[in-house]
């Protein structure tokens, strides 16, 4: 099966500081990653979805200025969280799908953020 | 985007038929119907998906109503590490590009030992 990374799997960090979280697709190229951020007892939320060699499309409501998202290449996406507060503190979920065929995504296992 | 309706929590016994229901009766006629499971601290994990006639792998079955307004995702024996929340989520295959899945709540399965 097609395999996403995410790195770091935790990170704690004081506030005012910014973060960023690798998001890879290990074993196949994906044109299309995706961004969720996922809260306590909460289900997923999109954040932005990520096109490699152009810029992320944004939810509604998600301020693109301070999560910013690059796609480089087809292996990678990378979210980072800038001047986190601690109301950022949240679970981040990235997901893939596949450059050619098949409809599901492949979700990487997360990054739980902590803002102190 | 068309809803899914699904219930808060079921809980079933280890190595029985769990049997997940999903109201989407908005559906339209070019929505898959995909699922999705999330083990604690963990992503979520594909688990099938489907369009109008009902599908099965290795994980599980997919049974959709006639008219689709409902689909039923079945687990033939669950076992422990079947727990999870479980999504039913709609795909409008409609719009080339337009890949973005939206969760729900989902249902908590709880399997009891």
């Amino acid at each position: 099966g097609a395999v996403v990374s995410q790195h770091p799997s935790r990170v704690i960090c004081k506030s005012g500081t910014s973060v960023k979280i690798e998001c890879r697709s290990l074993d196949f190229q994906a044109t299309t990653m995706f961004w969720y951020r996922q809260f306590p007892k909460k289900s997923l939320m999109l954040m932005a979805t990520s096109n490699e060699g152009s810029k992320a499309t944004y939810e509604q409501g998600v301020e693109k200025d301070k999560f910013l998202i690059n796609h480089a290449s087809l292996t990678l996406s990378t979210l980072t969280v800038t001047s986190a507060h601690p109301e950022d503190s949240s679970f981040y979920i990235c997901s893939a799908k596949r450059l050619a065929g098949r409809n599901e995504q492949f979700f990487g296992p997360g990054t739980r953020l902590t803002v102190l | 985007d068309a809803k899914t309706t699904q219930p808060n929590s079921m809980e079933s016994n280890e190595e029985e038929p769990v049997h997940l229901p999903c109201n989407h009766s908005t559906i339209s006629g070019t929505d898959y119907i995909h699922w999705y499971r999330q083990l604690p601290s963990q992503g979520p994990e594909y688990v099938i998906h489907g369009l109008t006639s009902n599908v099965n792998n290795r994980m599980a079955s997919l049974a959709i109503a006639e008219d689709r307004k409902s689909s039923t995702l079945i687990l033939h024996r669950a076992t422990l590490r079947d727990a999870a929340v479980y999504y039913c989520i709609l795909r409008d295959a409609s719009n080339f590009g337009n890949e973005k899945l939206t969760f729900g709540t989902g249902t908590r399965l709880t399997i009891i030992p």
